[in-house]
């Protein structure tokens, strides 16, 4: 089954303890992005990447990390956690424009709350 | 890309259809209306997107009219399943980086009633 998952699920943190969500997906995508979604704001982007060792930053990189070391996975690092990262994320993959469908599919999210 | 406008929420009879209306007025020649939804929570999905045409697929239709400046997306046979914050979101398909950035807004919360 085509899917996007993420891990862990629920995590509540303390504020500066390092932690790292996990992102991989099967259908071979390209284009892997981060997104987080406040009340209000909507889903706004975090981090994107092309290919591997290729990524770049969206709307919102401000206290995150990315890596693209395999093509399946996209982890979402937060070094030093703070209480206004408290959101619900979503990882997202696609196939790169001009490859077909330009459907994104998304995670099931990670809700994180950081006291 | 574009801006939308969609109506906050709108409900609808189980088996009914559900059309959801999008205003995208300032949209240009080479951007495409796409539509996602959100079930409480869980993560967006896409539903259907096109340029001119109309489209139809498994889940929905899209209605786009002539001059382009809405569209509408249509639930046959809305389900209690449906219930969800419905995205309208217009956008040129680029070559990737940023322009592969899906700009949601606050979408239409449609209810389906039994």
């Amino acid at each position: 089954e085509a899917q996007v998952t993420q891990n862990p699920r629920y995590l509540i943190t303390v504020t500066g303890k390092k932690l790292t969500v996990t992102c991989s997906q099967n259908m071979n995508h390209e284009y892997m992005s981060w997104y987080r979604q406040d009340p209000g704001l909507g889903l706004r982007q975090i981090y994107y990447s092309m290919n591997v060792e290729v990524t770049d930053k969206g709307d919102v990189p401000e206290g995150y990390k990315v890596s693209r070391k395999e093509k399946r996975n996209f982890p979402l690092i937060l070094e030093s956690p703070s209480p206004n990262q408290t959101s619900l994320y979503f990882c997202a993959s696609s196939l790169m424009p001009g490859q077909g469908s330009y459907e994104q599919y998304f995670g099931p999210g990670t809700r994180l709350t950081v006291t | 890309d574009a801006k939308t406008t969609q109506p906050p929420s709108m409900d609808c009879a189980e088996g009914r259809a559900a059309n959801l209306p999008c205003n995208h007025s300032t949209i240009s020649g080479n951007e495409y209306v796409y539509w996602y939804r959100q079930i409480h929570s869980q993560g967006p999905q896409y539903i259907i997107h096109g340029l001119k045409n109309n489209e139809t697929n498994e889940m929905a239709s899209l209605i786009i009219t002539e001059d382009r400046k809405s569209s509408t997306l249509i639930l046959p046979h809305a389900t209690l399943r449906d219930t969800a914050v419905y995205y309208c979101i217009v956008r040129v398909s680029l070559t990737g980086g940023s322009g592969s950035r899906l700009t949601f807004g606050e979408g239409t919360q449609l209810t389906v009633n039994p």
